[in-house]
């Protein structure tokens, strides 16, 4: 089935830097999302995109991510700079419609801040 | 409190036996979805519902939006039906935010 591609598999940093990770949504995708799940434990909803814009986020979402997708391209999340708290593997995700049956994860972005 | 609580926590199967895992719900859930997360951390999508049940060869899961719980019923376990089994229920009125359990951990044992 379609899938939603997210690079790298695994990034290691130095606290402090900056790290952008990468998405590639299912192609005919209007809506966008990243998740957080630290090692083992539950997946916590970050942030929500669509037509461009962030439509809702939630208090893991700190001041120092942001999100965009220009022109079409690879919808990203960026942090800087980055803490040791970051540490987590982040999910992307994609759907046609709000809600709908069609949503899709990434396999996931390892982040390990050093 | 939790809004998705999800039961058990863990659980260890015998290679073809049966099992059931579930969730309950302090939001108004709409619609459910069950995922599995496999042991190299994939996000595998097992079923979407609306109230109602669903089947796929040996798994079923059935959602009942009156009562709010969901439950994902394992038939005949494999020992590839190891990993974590999350539900996760929308959240906002958008029905695009996924509130995810704390998920179960499913050990198949030969």
């Amino acid at each position: 089935g379609p899938k939603v591609l997210q690079i790298p598999s695994h990034q290691i940093i130095d606290m402090g830097q900056m790290v952008t990770l990468n998405c590639d949504p299912v192609s005919n995708h209007l809506y966008f999302y990243w998740y957080k799940q630290i090692l083992g434990q539950q997946m916590e909803f970050l942030v929500n995109f669509y037509n461009g814009k962030v439509m809702e986020k939630s208090k893991l979402f700190k001041d120092q991510f942001s999100v965009e997708r220009p022109d079409g391209s690879y919808f990203t999340l960026k942090i800087q700079p980055t803490a040791l708290e970051d540490s987590a593997v982040y999910f992307c995700a994609s759907s046609l419609e709000a809600g709908g049956s069609d949503y899709t994860f990434g396999s996931g972005t390892r982040l390990l801040v050093i | 409190g939790d809004k998705v609580k999800q039961s058990p926590s863990a659980l260890s199967l015998q290679e073809g036996t049966n099992s059931a895992l579930r969730c309950n719900f302090s939001i108004a859930a709409t619609t459910v979805q069950w995922f599995l997360q496999n042991p190299r951390g994939s996000l595998i999508n097992l079923f979407y519902l609306v109230p109602g049940t669903k089947e796929n060869g040996r798994l079923k899961s059935a959602f009942d939006s009156k009562e709010s719980y969901s439950t994902l019923h394992i038939r005949d376990a494999q020992l590839e039906d190891s990993g974590t089994y999350f539900c996760a229920a929308p959240s906002n009125s958008a029905g695009n935010k996924l509130t995810f359990g704390i998920g179960t951990r499913v050990l198949v044992r030969p």
